[in-house]
């Protein structure tokens, strides 16, 4: 059974950093390339970054590049999302996915509040 | 960029009707578009990928088709568990992979 679970949310204050991990299992994780997507309270779904099979493709959504970082750990199966510099604006939930071209399997997402 | 729109939003809908959703793209992304359903508090779900191949386990009620820069995603007799919102989102030109602004299916 395909499980991806999602952690590391909180509440933040601006300027400040929070990791988020994604564990997995059920899919041959060491192949997929692998998303962070979030989705701001009440609004639509945006893509924040990926990462190849092996970590040598990254990208970013322009609203994230140079504060965020993405990484994994293929020995654990595990995704990560390093998040500095965090804005009022980077409050949502955030979903970890399977890249396909498109994103067939989510994670139940993890809520990150950036709020003073 | 790609841009992604989708109309109607809201569609207001009977249990039992024939829906159709419509997606257009800012340029032609040939068969690259994919689409979700996603229920209150929960995770998005895939449906439907390359335009129009069901994604497995989705009930044959939903369908897709379209290439070039319009698309539709139909729901041939809608059921109770239907109603969500559904996104369309491209994967022709990567990054960044672009989401249409969703539309939902509301009761009427």
């Amino acid at each position: 059974q395909v499980q991806l679970v999602e952690s590391g949310g909180g509440l933040v204050k601006p300027g400040g950093s929070l990791r988020l991990s994604c564990a997995v299992s059920g899919f041959t994780f060491s192949d997929s390339y692998m998303s962070w997507i979030r989705q701001a309270p009440g609004k639509g779904l945006e893509w924040v970054s990926h990462i190849s099979s092996i970590g040598l493709t990254i990208s970013y959504a322009d609203s994230v590049k140079g504060r965020f970082t993405i990484s994994r750990d293929n020995s654990k199966k595990s995704l990560s999302l390093q998040m500095n510099s965090l804005r009022a604006e980077d409050t949502a939930v955030y979903y970890c996915a399977r890249t396909m071209g498109f994103f067939d399997y989510w994670g139940q997402g993890t809520l990150v509040t950036v709020s003073s | 960029d790609i841009q992604m729109t989708q109309s109607p939003s809201p569609l207001s809908a009977s249990v039992g009707d024939r829906v159709t959703i419509s997606c257009r793209a800012s340029q032609s992304i040939r068969k690259y578009l994919n689409w979700y359903q996603q229920k209150p508090g929960k995770a998005p779900k895939s449906l439907i990928y390359g335009a129009s191949s069901l994604q497995s386990g989705v009930p044959s009620r939903f369908s897709g088709s379209g290439s070039g820069t319009d698309f539709t995603l139909t729901i041939s007799s809608l059921q109770p568990e239907d109603f969500a919102t559904y996104y369309c989102q491209q994967s022709y030109i990567t990054p960044p992979f672009t989401f249409g602004p969703g539309t939902k299916v509301e009761i009427k």
